[in-house]
């Protein structure tokens, strides 16, 4: 199970950090990703971070403003959201990769970027 | 940058109806990594089909896959009431790692 949290109204310029609770398998095994939707429109991959957290990507929209991480020893997942827009308002899914796929994904965390 | 592209954006059809859905990668992929995932409203998106054409855990055998080249097809052989959801295809990619197509909403007629 994934359980994702820490979403909430907040203005533009501002930050935020999600977190992603997985239990009910080894966590600390699998890579994992962040993705979102926007209201209406379809999935967008974001990040990803390998098992052991040493090999990390992001997409072009939020390289150097997204920061991924992991904490194996609480089986968690973070995404740290800094410099937010307005085209950042989404629900943001975390996914277990599972060689080809994602297999499991959480419920998502609304992020809203307003003043 | 491959890019994947669904067809149609929008498919009406009525229950029991035959449904396919099309996606189309820009430049030659592995069908290895080809995914497809169903998604209804509120709702995370279910894994259905991976590697092109295998079925994920319990997904119902009306529900199907395969690949030609940069030509992927979602069959959905009879539509069942709960079917009626958005598809989403996925590819991985070398850079930057993973990409979505923009989804097919299949809906009632």
């Amino acid at each position: 199970q994934l359980v994702e949290s820490g979403g909430g109204l907040v203005q533009p310029g501002g930050s935020l950090r999600l977190s992603c609770a997985a239990s009910g398998f080894t966590f600390s095994t699998y890579s994992m990703n962040w993705v979102r939707q926007a209201p209406g429109k379809g999935l967008e991959w974001i990040s990803y971070i390998s098992s052991s957290g040493g090999t990390i990507y992001y997409a072009d929209s939020v390289k150097g403003r997204f920061t991924i991480s992991r904490d194996n020893t609480k089986n968690s997942l973070y995404l740290q959201v800094n410099s937010l827009r307005a085209e950042d308002t989404a629900v943001y899914y975390c996914a277990r990769e599972y060689y080809t796929h994602f297999d499991y994904w959480g419920q998502g965390a609304l992020v809203t970027v307003s003043s | 940058e491959i890019v994947l592209t669904q067809s149609p954006g929008t498919l009406s059809l009525s229950p029991g109806e035959r449904a396919t859905l099309s996606c189309r990668a820009s430049q030659s992929v592995s069908s290895n990594y080809l995914a497809w995932y169903q998604q209804k409203p509120g709702q995370a998106p279910r894994l259905l089909i991976y590697g092109a054409s295998s079925r994920a855990t319990g997904i119902p055998d009306r529900f199907s896959g395969s690949a030609s080249g940069t030509d992927f097809t979602l069959t959905i052989s009879r539509l069942e009431p709960e079917d009626f959801a958005v598809y989403y295809c996925q590819q991985y990619v070398t850079s930057p790692r993973w990409t979505f197509g923009q989804g097919t909403k299949v809906e009632v007629k």
